[in-house]
């Protein structure tokens, strides 16, 4: 059971926007529209941003997208603002109840 | 608001035991999957268990299996995560999620430290 693969780190300046790649296979991202998404700020839990590879959730920001292509799935921020700084993680479905995360990635808003 | 309050981390020697529990409320608990998912320090997240609704149907990830038992009590709100043969790898802090997928609301974990 192999993470999910993401860039260990992505920037972009305010007003920007950005993306989050997250790559698996045809037996999780790929065989599956169950990725989700999650922000999570230093020493914070995390908080849910997108499910099912594209809905967003009541409350979170137009500005957040959700997209996916075959076995890999992306994560769009727009107009980035300095809060958006943060570690974020893709989750998919692998099958037989089982759940596998990405490694995380650092957005830094410069 | 959906609360998720986990407690029972603490320091536990290398094949040691130790029992998590979570204190859900704000939300109708027994009609929820819950799951556990932990983050070793300065690491990633990694789902470990998941229990259904009514708790006939448990999941593993392959590393815990045969070591760590979840369980819930739908009358009392709360969810479990009994340890046994504790190992270094198992060092993480461990969050209680609601859902099945996606996680829609986490705890702010319970910190398990594995060392002699």
């Amino acid at each position: 059971q192999s993470a999910l693969t993401q860039p260990a780190s992505v920037s972009g300046s305010p007003g920007q926007s950005i993306t989050i790649s997250c790559t698996g296979t045809s037996s999780d991202v790929g065989g599956y529209n169950l990725v989700s998404w999650y922000q999570q700020h230093p020493g914070k839990a995390p908080k849910l941003m997108i499910y099912e590879d594209i809905r967003r959730p009541s409350g979170i920001s137009n500005r957040f997208s959700g997209s996916k292509s075959y076995n890999t799935a992306s994560l769009t921020i727009s107009g980035l603002q300095a809060e958006d700084e943060s570690v974020y993680f893709c989750c998919s479905y692998a099958g037989r109840n089982t759940f596998m995360f990405g490694g995380g990635t650092k957005l830094t808003v410069l | 608001e959906v609360q998720l309050v986990e407690s029972g981390g603490g320091l536990v020697q290398p094949g040691g035991s130790l029992r998590l529990s979570c204190a859900a409320s704000g939300f109708s608990f027994s009609r929820y999957w819950m799951s556990w998912v932990r983050q070793a320090p300065g690491k990633g997240l990694e789902w470990v268990a998941n229990i259904k609704e009514d708790g006939s149907e448990k999941n593993y990830v392959d590393s815990v299996k045969g070591r760590f038992t979840i369980s819930r009590d739908n009358a009392k709100n709360s969810l479990d995560l009994q340890m046994n043969s504790l190992r270094a790898e198992d060092a993480a802090v461990y969050y209680c999620a609601s859902g099945w997928l996606p996680f829609d609301h986490w705890g702010q974990g319970a910190l398990v430290i594995v060392s002699s």
